[in-house]
């Protein structure tokens, strides 16, 4: 089946730093890619939908500044965290939309990102 | 606002079992149809897409669907205690955002 990669899987950064976490379909072209973070127990939480070759659109309350994020191709998105601070220290995945045939989405294993 | 409500549970359910998990959306016009799983700490994995009125089975894993009672539904057969996680019913939300709008999930518990 269709596979989306993400890495890294576990990152630790220290306050104040980036961290840039890749998101890539494996066997298929994706238009649309998708960023979550997720507090544990609870949902998953929707930051921003990103469209190869254009700005991604970000969910109310979402600093796009501080979240940036690119899909310069039709297989990779990148999520950068600027400026990290511990209160950012959350589990971020991403989602890649499947557009052919009938659409799927699929998700990538997620980034476990600690700041301290 | 389109919704998609599931029962968050727990659902607990003997091993060998019948576990029956039910979703409902808002919007009349959605036209695909998602179950993910999501173990504890992990990404939610797809299992189901559902797309057309009636039942469609894989493996364990059947998923029913009922556009006119806007309803969908997945049962798994012979729970495994493997099965034991969060279960996600989601629907893009249309209109070219092509976001998902999830269930708050229901959690399933397969007792040995």
């Amino acid at each position: 089946g269709a596979v989306v990669s993400q890495h890294p899987s576990r990152v630790i950064c220290k306050s104040g730093t980036s961290v840039k976490i890749e998101c890539r379909s494996l066997d298929f072209q994706a238009t649309t890619m998708f960023w979550y973070r997720q507090f544990p127990k609870q949902s998953l939480m929707l930051m921003a939908t990103s469209n190869e070759g254009s700005k991604a659109t970000y969910e109310q309350g979402v600093e796009k500044d501080k979240f940036l994020i690119n899909h310069a191709s039709l297989t990779l998105s990148t999520l950068t965290v600027t400026s990290a601070h511990p209160e950012d220290s959350s589990f971020y995945i991403c989602s890649a939309r499947d557009p052919w045939g009938t659409p799927k989405y699929y998700f990538g294993s997620g980034t476990r990102l600690t700041v301290v | 606002q389109k919704e998609v409500e599931q029962n968050s549970g727990p659902l607990s359910v003997p091993e060998g079992a019948i576990a029956s998990l039910n979703c409902t959306y808002s919007d009349r016009g959605s036209q695909s149809f998602f179950w993910y799983r999501q173990y504890s700490g992990k990404s939610p994995e797809l299992i189901m897409s559902i797309y057309s009125n009636g039942d469609k089975e894989d493996g364990r894993f059947t998923a029913q669907l009922n556009k006119a009672s806007q309803y969908v539904s997945l049962l798994i057969r012979d729970s495994q205690p493997s099965d034991s996680a969060t279960y996600l019913c989601a629907v893009p939300s249309g209109a070219g955002s092509y976001q998902l709008t999830f269930g708050k999930g229901t959690k399933l518990s397969v007792i040995p």
